[in-house]
């Protein structure tokens, strides 16, 4: 199956501060690329939705200005969570979806444990 | 909109005992419908899917029928495992030109040996 990649896997840092979580498919090229939040014991947030060269679609009630998504290449999507405070830290996931026959599918990756400090 | 509905648990099983997991959907048409599982600490893995009416996905001992009549589409397994210890959701996938995932809540389920 195709595969999606997130680094780094586990980022701490202190409050105020800038993260940038990285998304790649490795082996087959995302069109479209999607962002999850997962709170603990709760099922998945979906941030946002971003297409290749485009702006990202937020979710209602989602910040744009402070989860910040760029899509430059049809293998790389980043977050970047700006000015971070401790109620950002959660688990964040990315996935994608492919072109041809994968197009139905979403390929998801192994997700980025955030802790803000 | 297009919604999934599935048993919150969390289910707690003995080592080889049967499992269900029931999901029910609603949308329009015919959407394409899915099983994700999640070990603790990782992303999510699509389990199984199943794309039409009375088709069967399976496994790893999984499986799930689509049923449109009962808009259904349950998870089983005869004899579960210690390793099967996870979360999952089920979804659904309906098309169009976002391809947006719509998930259920997730179950949690604990085998004990």
């Amino acid at each position: 199956g195709a595969v999606v990649s997130q680094h780094p896997s586990r980022v701490i840092c202190k409050s105020g501060t800038s993260v940038k979580i990285e998304c790649r498919s490795l082996d087959f090229q995302a069109t479209t690329m999607f962002w999850y939040r997962q709170f603990p014991k709760k099922s998945l947030m979906l941030m946002a939705t971003s297409n290749e060269g485009s702006k990202a679609t937020y979710e209602q009630g989602v910040e744009k200005d402070k989860f910040l998504i760029n899509h430059a290449s049809l293998t790389l999507s980043t977050l970047t969570v700006t000015s971070a405070h401790p109620e950002d830290s959660s688990f964040y996931i990315c996935s994608g979806v492919g072109m041809g026959e994968s197009y139905n599918e979403q390929f998801f990756g192994p997700g980025t444990r955030l802790t803000v400090l | 909109g297009n919604s999934v509905t599935q048993m919150e648990g969390p289910v707690t099983l003995s080592e080889e005992a049967f499992l269900t997991i029931n999901c029910t959907y609603t949308a329009t048409g015919y959407p394409s419908l899915f099983w994700y599982v999640q070990y603790p600490g990782e992303g999510l893995q699509l389990l199984l899917k199943a794309t039409k009416a009375d088709d069967k996905g399976s496994n790893k001992g999984f499986e799930a029928t689509y049923r449109k009549e009962t808009t259904s589409f349950h998870l089983e397994k005869g004899s579960v495992q210690v390793s099967d210890s996870a979360v999952y959701f089920c979804a659904l996938f309906r098309g169009g030109s976002n391809y947006k995932l719509t998930f259920g809540k997730g179950t949690l389920l604990t085998v004990n040996p």
